[in-house]
């Protein structure tokens, strides 16, 4: 059975950090990978979907990284900035047949100005 | 574009009660699901649908679970009877294609259920 892990549960930074977040799972068997955004009170909104064939994908100051093999992806943010508070979700699509998602609990994320 | 649209955005109601959460997702897309998120579980899918058609109900909890599609711009979920555990946000989502296209899901802003 697949299963998504986060770890820190929760990261306090301050203003123009660099940092990364990680996102692990057992099966190496993916399609696809996925990070979220999720702000309190609303729903989840994709960053970035990196193919099972990629390596790395990006957008802005995010850059995701996935290496299957040992079954772990990274969520890059550099200079970082209040506006990146929010809750980071990863999520792996099992096969190109469905569309389910298995989901990781989150890394809650606080940037202090 | 609407973005997906979910109602109510919050709902208060007791125990035994029938609950019907409504969704309508994006035009033109043609997989639709619905996520139950909790602190303790998280983020779990419940049931999703491919032109209508509900594919995977395995994460449905139990038979007071239902969902139906009548068309393709419109989506339910109903409780009956609710229970103080079922008390969660539920989200839907819409995608073009499943995770064969490589799209993302593009989720609404969830109803939050409190059941007492």
């Amino acid at each position: 059975k697949q299963e998504v892990t986060q770890i820190p549960a929760a990261l306090s930074v301050p203003e123009g950090e660099n940092l990364v977040l990680n996102c692990s799972f057992t099966d190496s068997a993916i399609y696809n990978l996925q990070w979220f955004r999720q702000d309190p009170g609303k729903g989840l909104t994709s960053l970035l979907l990196i193919q099972s064939s990629q390596r790395e994908q990006t957008s802005g100051r995010l850059n995701a990284s996935l290496d299957k093999s040992s079954g772990r992806s990274t969520l890059y943010i550099a200079a970082s900035q209040p506006g990146d508070s929010a809750t980071y979700l990863c999520a792996v699509s099992l096969s190109s047949n469905t569309g389910k998602l298995i989901f990781g609990q989150g890394t809650t994320l606080q940037v202090k100005p | 574009d609407a973005g997906v649209i979910q109602s109510p955005r919050h709902e208060v109601t007791e125990m035994g009660q029938e609950v019907t959460l409504r969704c309508k997702p994006i035009s033109g897309h043609d997989y639709l699901f619905w996520y139950r998120q909790t602190m303790m579980r998280g983020l779990e899918l419940l049931i999703y649908f491919n032109n209508n058609v509900p594919i995977d109900d395995s994460g449905m909890p139990e038979d007071r679970f239902s969902a139906k599609m009548p068309n393709a711009s419109f989506s339910t979920l109903k409780i009956q009877p609710s229970e103080p555990r079922d008390s969660a946000v539920y989200f839907c989502a819409s995608s073009f294609g499943g995770g064969g296209s490589n799209q993302p899901q593009h989720f609404g802003d969830g109803t939050r259920l409190s059941i007492l």
